[in-house]
């Protein structure tokens, strides 16, 4: 089936270190890429998102970046604290579908 | 205020059984969705309502029927379930631009 990003790899780091979580996604005609986090017993929350005409877009302590060449997705979480510890997600749209396509996700894993 | 709910939020259930999930959104969504999220944590989309037409149904077993009584409303109900039909539904909605938001989640077991 369609599907984005790899297997659902661990990424650790320590407290206070700057976090970046990476996805691949696949269909070049995707226009709109979200990503998630998703704590332990609950559903994914919307955290950023990015459209493709944009190469960068900047949050709350996330950077979102896009490289449409290569069909890459990144997040950067700085100064990572331990309420970011959870799965990841990202996930591709070619607006007018309505069908997300996620990633498998990544766990962040944040270490005192 | 809650703005995706679902209930049950856990659902324990022999094979054989039909079981529904209800999920409400008040956030004036035109768009609603139920995902299946399995043990390894992959989130794939089964179907989307938008002003309560069906416009995305996935590849899943017509023992899943999604019914949409009104733009705030999505239910899903599961006919014969199977031990393979064990996994966390995530109801969602999301705005025009497509900004999605999920509810919390409803697991279910199957016996």
């Amino acid at each position: 089936g369609e599907s984005v990003g790899l297997h659902l790899p661990t990424l650790s780091v320590q407290e206070g270190d700057n976090s970046i979580i990476n996805c691949a996604y696949s269909n070049s005609a995707s226009d709109y890429f979200i990503w998630y986090k998703q704590e332990s017993g609950k559903g994914p929350q919307f955290i950023i998102d990015i459209r493709s005409n944009m190469d960068k877009r900047q949050g709350q302590r996330v950077t979102v970046l896009l490289n449409k060449t290569v069909k890459h997705l990144s997040l950067q979480i700085a100064a990572t604290q331990p309420g970011d510890s959870a799965v990841y997600f990202c996930a591709e749209i070619h607006s007018g579908t309505y069908k997300y396509i996620f990633g498998t996700g990544t766990r962040l894993k944040v270490l005192a | 205020d809650t703005a995706v709910s679902q209930t049950p939020k856990y659902l324990v259930t022999q094979m054989g059984n039909d079981k529904s999930i209800k999920c409400e959104q008040n956030l004036g969504h035109d768009t609603m969705y139920w995902y299946k999220q399995d043990s390894k944590k992959f989130l794939k989309i089964m179907f989307s309502y938008n002003n309560k037409e069906l416009i995305i149904n996935e590849t899943v077993p017509n023992r899943f029927s999604p019914k949409s009584p009104d733009k705030a409303h999505l239910n899903l109900h599961i006919n014969s379930l199977e031990l393979g039909d064990s996994a966390v539904y995530f109801c969602a909605s999301s705005t025009a631009t497509y900004e999605q938001y999920f509810g919390p989640g409803t697991r279910l077991t199957v016996t």
